[in-house]
């Protein structure tokens, strides 16, 4: 199983909206509606900010939205602003009870 | 308050073996699996495998397939990590994290990870 791709990096001004994609398998993302989307700020503890592709968890902001189509699911942030800088992973179910991240993005607040 | 609270930080020498533990409180430990994830410094979260509560089967990924065993004990709702024949490559912070259940496969709590420095 190898890990799912994903830019290296995304940048946007404050108010901006930024996307970011997640690109899989079809025995991954292309299979499975159970792409969770995770930030991760530096030395904290990683949030789930989505799940299901598309399903926000209670207390994420309605600024974060999933979708997917075929094999790249993507996270899109809408209303950037400086507290959503941090680093944000993609995972997926791949079968067989295997889970898989992508690399990581970095968003950067300009 | 749901919570995950693991084991502190370890320092061990090429070869040995570590075992992290991760209690879990708040929350009916039997009605959710765990998944152990970690990150390396300067790399990325890496999922390493994941335990069903009530059968204790375990599932690993292919990379630590033979090195890494995940058990549970009910009694006190803590899950162990086991990773032997450490090297270098294995130094990392190490999480648990609980599947938030019906069907979801995210996880939505996460532990306090447990540093673990390979040294000789």
């Amino acid at each position: 199983q190898s890990a799912l791709t994903q830019p290296a990096s995304v940048s946007g001004s404050p108010g901006q909206s930024i996307t970011i994609s997640c690109t899989g398998t079809s025995s991954d993302v292309g299979t499975y509606n159970l792409v969770s989307w995770y930030q991760h700020h530096p030395g904290k503890v990683p949030k789930l900010m989505i799940f299901e592709d598309t399903k926000r968890p209670s207390g994420v902001s309605n600024r974060f939205s999933g979708s997917k189509s075929g094999n790249t699911a993507s996270l899109t942030i809408s209303g950037l602003q400086a507290e959503d800088e941090a680093l944000y992973y993609c995972c997926s179910y791949g079968g067989s009870r295997i889970w898989v991240f992508g690399g990581g993005t970095k968003v950067n607040v300009l | 308050q749901m919570q995950l609270l693991q084991s502190g930080a370890e320092v061990k020498r090429p070869g040995a073996s570590v075992n992290i533990s991760c209690q879990a409180s708040g929350y009916t430990f039997t009605g959710h699996y765990i998944d152990w994830v970690r990150q390396a410094p300067g790399q990325g979260l890496e999922w390493m495998g994941i335990i069903h509560p009530i059968s204790g089967a375990a599932t690993y990924a292919p990379k630590f397939q033979g090195r890494v065993s995940i058990i549970r004990d009910t009694s006190t709702s803590t899950v162990y990590m086991q990773l032997s024949s450490l090297r270098s490559e294995d130094s990392a912070v190490y999480f648990c994290a609980r599947d938030r259940g019906s069907g979801s496969f995210a996880m939505d709590v996460w532990g306090q990870g447990t540093t673990v420095i390979v040294s000789s």
